[in-house]
């Protein structure tokens, strides 16, 4: 069974810290992406990836930057934390367009506040 | 620019009854769509997608191009039916291809 693995349930950090949110997954897949989650609003790309030191941005990248340097590696990086990003982070992982079939497989996500 | 919009935040129906979740999009290019549901406490998972014309779970979802749509049906809903359902559009890039998901519908299936 895939598994992605986000490395923390629960952060808590303070306005101006730099943030990691680590992501981790065991498919092989060569894509993958970090989405915000926030009630009302839905899922909202931020960056993805589909290679190794390749990245994308998704449609709210303001704020954060990526990190792939392995290719079952994917970080996501808040530069100076900021109280309008307090959310639920989740990470997912997929094969390439041409193998996917629209299926994403997702971490647990990383519910973080910061105050 | 691709969209895709679920005009219920909330929709709530008795064990039995039918439900339809709402889901229209907007796309230049040539449409892939799925639903995803996350029930509480699990992780986002892939239900179903509209090029497999399949029935999971019960539910079933035809993509309408004439009127932009792909809701989410199922004849009889039950208890275990209650979850947050996500419509999902995929755009290909010149890279990849990513989703685009609409914000959401909570089913609440009550006794």
């Amino acid at each position: 069974d895939v598994k992605v693995t986000q490395s923390s349930r629960y952060l808590v950090k303070r306005t101006g810290e730099k943030v990691f949110l680590e992501c981790v997954q065991d498919m092989d897949h060569e894509n993958m992406f970090w989405y915000r989650q926030d009630p009302g609003l839905g899922l909202r790309l931020i960056y993805f990836s589909y290679d190794v030191k390749m990245k994308e941005k998704g449609d709210i990248p303001e704020g954060y930057s990526v990190s792939r340097e392995k290719k079952e590696r994917f970080s996501l990086i808040l530069e100076s934390a900021s109280t309008n990003q307090t959310s639920m982070y989740l990470c997912a992982s997929s094969f390439l367009s041409r193998r996917w079939g629209g299926k994403l497989f997702f971490g647990s996500g990383t519910q973080l506040s910061v105050l | 620019a691709q969209r895709v919009t679920q005009p219920e935040k909330l929709l709530s129906v008795f064990k039995g009854a039918p439900v339809e979740l709402k889901c229209n999009y907007s796309y230049s290019g040539s449409p892939e769509l799925f639903w995803y549901v996350q029930y509480s406490r699990q992780r986002l998972q892939l239900l179903l997608r509209h090029i497999s014309r399949e029935s999971i779970k019960g539910f079933t979802a035809d993509l309408n191009k004439g009127e932009t749509s792909f809701h989410l049906k199922k004849p009889f809903a039950q208890e275990e039916d209650s979850a947050m359902y996500y419509c999902a559009l995929s755009v290909l890039t010149g890279t990849a291809s990513k989703l685009t998901f609409g914000t959401g519908t909570r089913l609440q299936v009550t006794l």
